[in-house]
């Protein structure tokens, strides 16, 4: 089955513990990205991936980190997390720049 | 950026009643996509409709675009209790296969 799948779905952590979230997709899709979504905010891009090894910025990147030496995962780093990172997040995969994007289920992450 | 726009923000009807849903965006686009979000979960790709298209069909979904005025709606038909979500149109911009999205339609269809 085609999938994103994300890990963990859910987190409570306090401020300054590094976290990473992972992702991974099993469709062989060269483009991947993470989203937050917040509240009367909507969905957000916080980084991009077009191929391994290439990362770049969306429109929400600081505080976080990226990279992707495999093209199947592409995990997110959270260096030192601060409450107003407290935000679901989305990864995403899509096969070119012109497709549909395929979404993991979400990672719920509370930062206290 | 340029942002979709939804309307309305909340929508409510009874069951068997359709639901047409809009958005609005600013600058050009490659394509238009529409998701539908089950509350808290992930978005489930609904329909592409690419730029040089005005309407796409895929089972009670039908979707329109006008370039022209820059706007696009989607519309359920015969709508179930099994549609209540929220719905989001994207816009895909450039080549790096970034979604810019809208704030969302929440859908409540009452059985």
């Amino acid at each position: 089955e085609a999938q994103v799948t994300q890990n963990p779905r859910y987190l409570i952590t306090v401020t300054g513990k590094k976290l990473t979230v992972t992702c991974s997709q099993n469709m062989n899709h060269e483009y991947m990205s993470w989203y937050r979504q917040d509240p009367g905010l909507g969905l957000r891009q916080i980084y991009y991936s077009m191929n391994v090894e290439v990362t770049d910025k969306g429109d929400v990147p600081e505080g976080y980190k990226v990279s992707r030496k495999e093209k199947r995962n592409f995990p997110l780093i959270l260096e030192s997390p601060s409450p107003n990172q407290t935000s679901l997040y989305f990864c995403a995969s899509h096969e070119t720049e012109y497709t549909e994007a395929f979404f993991g289920q979400g990672t719920r992450l509370t930062v206290v | 950026s340029q942002q979709g726009e939804e309307d309305p923000q909340a929508l409510s009807i009874q069951e068997g009643e359709n639901a047409t849903m809009n958005c609005s965006y600013k600058t050009s686009i490659n394509n238009l996509q529409w998701y539908r979000q089950n509350s808290g979960r992930g978005l489930v790709h609904l329909i592409l409709i690419r730029s040089n298209e005005r309407e796409k069909h895929s089972g009670r979904l039908r979707v329109t675009l006008d370039t022209s005025k820059k706007s696009s709606s989607l519309l359920i038909t015969a709508s179930r209790a099994a549609d209540t979500a929220s719905y989001f149109c994207a816009i895909s911009e450039g080549n790096t296969g970034k979604l810019i999205f809208g704030q969302g339609t929440t859908l409540q269809v009452k059985p």
